[in-house]
């Protein structure tokens, strides 16, 4: 059974960097048939998709956050991370780590972390 | 980039109901369309993946429906349990973006 866990600070400043990592048990990140992906969920509101990762290194991020988000994987330790740079109070959120899937002409998110909430505030 | 709308956003229903939901592509998505459904505090659950196909273990009250812009998942005989929020994604763009619907939340009447 694949498991997929958040881990982070829970606190960031405004203007600061939040980082976060997944860590996968139960399964491979170097398994080709899969994505590695973030998602977040702003208090009350609906689900966001910030971007994904193959095991190759190759990423796709979310238009919206393009421009202050990376993610990176590290196969030696079945893990992969979260960068969100410049980080306002609009940035707080839960943010889940996911195993995207594709499969039967979908892609489709088959694992999730159980999430963490990091607030932004100073 | 492609955008989904989910209506109702929320609505009540009774144990028992028959209870349909909608979701709109600014585009078309072809049958690249997938269900989730989350209780509160939980992480969010496949229910149905590639317009209609159920996931495992999801019980068979669950279907789901569409095509190119418009899709519908439909629950039968609403039970306890599936009073929850459910978001439509999509993943047709290449690379595939997954977008999700801005959800509908079920509650009891």
């Amino acid at each position: 059974q694949v498991q997929l866990q958040e881990s982070g600070p829970g606190l960031v400043k405004p203007s600061e960097t939040l980082s976060l990592t997944c860590t996968v048990s139960g399964g491979s990140v170097s398994i080709g048939t899969y994505y590695w992906s973030w998602i977040r969920q702003p208090p009350g509101k609906g689900l966001e998709w910030i971007g994904y990762i193959y095991y190759s290194g190759s990423t796709n991020y979310s238009p919206s956050l393009k421009s202050r988000v990376t993610i990176s994987v590290d196969t030696s330790k079945n893990q992969f991370s979260l960068k969100l740079s410049s980080v306002t109070t609009a940035d707080t959120a839960v943010y889940y780590c996911a195993r995207v899937y594709y499969g039967s002409g979908s892609y489709l998110i088959d694992y999730w972390g159980q999430g963490t909430l990091v607030t932004v505030s100073s | 980039d492609i955008q989904m709308t989910q209506s109702p956003s929320s609505l009540s229903a009774s144990v028992g109901d028959r209870v349909t939901i909608t979701c709109r592509a600014s585009q078309t998505i072809s049958s690249y369309l997938n269900w989730y459904q989350q209780k509160p505090g939980k992480a969010p659950k496949l229910l149905i993946y590639a317009t209609s196909s159920l996931q495992s273990g999801v019980p068979s009250r669950f279907s789901g429906s569409g095509s190119v812009t418009d899709f519908t998942l439909t629950i039968n005989s609403l039970q306890p349990e599936d009073f929850a929020t459910y978001y439509c994604q999509q993943s047709y763009s290449t690379p595939p973006e997954l977008t999700f619907g801005g959800g509908t939340k079920v509650e009891i009447k």
